[in-house]
């Protein structure tokens, strides 16, 4: 079992609609990171998170150190937000090397 | 990204041949990360280095190596490249452990 799971793999979905990316982890973290990739493209951090709720723009994430989970919100979503989304954590028992989730492909149609 | 760059961008190698990449940064950050993407495998660590002449070894860092001899340079050396390190390689910094990562906008290698 992956220390980092997310779901769901892909999604498609319509401009302007509210999207939901999940993210579970099964290990100690001190922080969970979201991160985009566009194809083709660089990597570029979203968030960083070690407790509660974090607004940028349309994006939301939150955290639930207690349940070892994480979503990552995408209000109006618009084509552009077309991407791979990567939740990834820093683990201290590792030396707070990153521990990869294997990413949700989303897909915005217009 | 601003303050990082690597080089070249892409590049294509024989088999067998000593190739090095090469991550720049402009941060004075400490902490540099050299990564491999391919599909189906995500990003996976090579090396990292936490100071001059500071580095480890990552998760799939056999033949590799790396350097860090100034704290905006960190090179990544395939000794003698097999078409297994066909990839995209990417490079990130962060200034402290509390905080973010950035990430250079890649590298794709192709072996031949």
């Amino acid at each position: 079992k992956n220390e980092v799971e997310q779901s769901p793999q892909n999604l498609t979905a319509q401009e302007g609609e509210f999207i939901t990316i999940n993210c579970s982890y099964s290990v100690g973290i001190s922080a969970l990171h979201w991160l985009q990739q566009h194809p083709g493209g660089g990597i570029v951090s979203l968030f960083m998170l070690s407790s509660g709720k974090k607004k940028h723009g349309r994006l939301i994430a939150t955290i639930n150190i207690q349940e070892k989970h994480s979503s990552l919100h995408i209000t109006a979503s618009h084509p552009r937000d077309s991407a791979v989304y990567i939740c990834a954590v820093s683990n201290m028992d590792s030396n707070y090397q990153l521990i990869w989730g294997a990413g949700t492909k989303l897909i915005i149609k217009p | 990204d601003a303050g990082i760059t690597q080089s070249p961008r892409h590049k294509v190698t024989e088999t067998g041949t000593p190739v090095t990449l090469r991550c720049h940064q402009t941060e004075n950050h400490r902490y540099m990360y050299w990564y491999r993407q391919d599909p189906g495998h995500g990003l996976r660590l090579i090396h990292y280095s936490y100071g001059v002449k500071d580095t480890d070894k990552g998760e799939v860092s056999d033949g590799y190596s790396v350097s860090r001899s100034k704290t905006e340079d960190f090179l990544l050396t395939l000794e003698s490249a097999t078409s297994s390190q066909t990839s995209v390689y990417f490079c990130a910094i962060r200034d402290r452990l509390i905080y973010g990562y950035t990430f250079g906008s890649g590298t794709r290698l192709t072996v031949v």
